[in-house]
Order: C-alpha cells, then structure tokens, then sequence
C-alpha cells in the first residue's frame, strides 16, 4: 500500500492565483482530512469527510473547498491564494468509528504564496 | 482559543532515560486524547490513544496517564532512544464533535547520546 500520497510536494504561487492540492489513499479510510501547519503551531482541521458525498468544515476553512466525489481521493483547492494560506499542508485518513483518531497523514505539501 | 497546550516546547533527556512529556487541556467535554509524533519534514504518526473513562494506557515502550482531576495528560516514553526525537502533539476529541481533532502546540524532544 502506498498509504496517504500527497502532491505537489512544494508549491509557489501568486497571491490571487488558484490551485489544487490533490490528495489519495488506498487503505479504504472512510474519514478524509485537510490541515495546516503553520511554524511553532499545532495542526489545525481546515476540512474534513466522512466519506464520499460527505464534507464539513473545520476550524479554519475558510478561502479553501473540498470536494469528496470518491473514497479515495480528497481534493483540497484554494479559491485565490493569498499570504496568510503560506503553510504546510497535511492529508489524513483514518477508519471510521473510533478508529477515527488513528489518523495516518501524507508527507505534507509546502505551499508559500507571494 | 487553545484548549490543548504543551507544559514544555523542549524537552533534552540522555538516551536511555524515561522522558515526559506533559499536556493540559481545559475542556471538560473532551473525550479521547491522542498523542501523535512528528519527525523532521515528516507527517504525524499515531502512537496512542486514550479514552477519558480512562487513567491509563500503555503500548510499547509508551505509557498515557490522564487526570482528570486536573486536566492532565502525560505521554511516558521508557528507554528513551535517538530514533524517539521528534515533536510530539496531544490532540483530543470533544464529545459531538463528530471525531474532530484538536492539536496542541508540540513539544520537541531530543535525546543526547
């Protein structure tokens, strides 16, 4: 299994451009996650689902959308990217249940907007 | 605001010791607690959980203790190794949140040959 994989890897963009993180994972986790890392800061939920057809926001949503049109893949897109969205992002996927706290993440997509 | 917080942002220990590391949360709500570990340019990596109509739980070489007492949760690490440097995250669950996480700042540990 490849697990959770995340693309791009690292990413520069404009402010006011858009774009797509992509995200998969072949384990057949129901629960998909979107966070940010930001520096000297904890991880915070921007998306989630609990599975397919099935999303809600987290803590800090706004300027992205998600969509979940498969179990495998959880898309996350910055509508117009601005300073502030300069982060590292993590996907997550986890069972379902209370297996819902072993969440298994991605390597992380840096993102830096100019 | 933060509900989930570190006592410490570092902690240094000497490989083969037993390391702490502490977490304060003030929401009674919360229902499960989750220590997760990061290494350099890597993801989180689950390594245990807890629930709160627990005090303690143990896995390998790791050890979580939660008061609830005093809203108090320890991550123990026995025979402390070089491969055990990371940054380590409490997260917790509140009760209806429908199994959102809410992390901590971290504590890095570093463990000196």
């Amino acid at each position: 299994n490849a697990g959770v994989t995340q693309t791009p890897k690292f990413q520069v963009l404009k402010t006011g451009q858009s774009m797509t993180l992509q995200c998969a994972q072949d384990m057949n986790h129901e629960y998909m996650s979107w966070y940010r890392q930001d520096p000297g800061m904890g991880l915070r939920l921007i998306h989630y689902s609990v599975g397919a057809g099935i999303t809600d926001q987290g803590e800090v949503p706004n300027g992205y959308n998600v969509s979940r049109s498969t179990t495998e893949d959880f898309p996350l897109r910055l509508l117009s990217a601005a300073p502030s969205q300069t982060s590292v992002y993590f996907c997550a996927s986890s069972y379902g249940g209370l297996a819902a706290y072993e969440q298994y993440f991605g390597p992380g997509t840096r993102l830096t907007v100019t | 605001g933060e509900s989930v917080g570190l006592h410490l942002p570092t902690l240094s220990v000497q490989e083969g010791d037993n390391s702490i590391i502490n977490c304060a949360y003030s929401n009674s709500a919360s229902d499960y607690f989750i220590w997760y570990k990061q290494e350099s340019g890597k993801g989180p990596q689950f390594i245990i959980d807890i629930r709160s109509n627990m005090d303690k739980r143990q896995g390998q070489r790791v050890t979580v203790l939660l008061n609830k007492t005093v809203k108090h949760l320890s991550l123990q690490i026995a025979a402390t190794q070089p491969g055990d440097s990371a940054v380590y995250f409490c997260a917790e669950n509140r009760r209806g949140s429908n199994y959102k996480l809410t992390f901590g700042k971290g504590t890095l540990l570093t463990v000196n040959p």
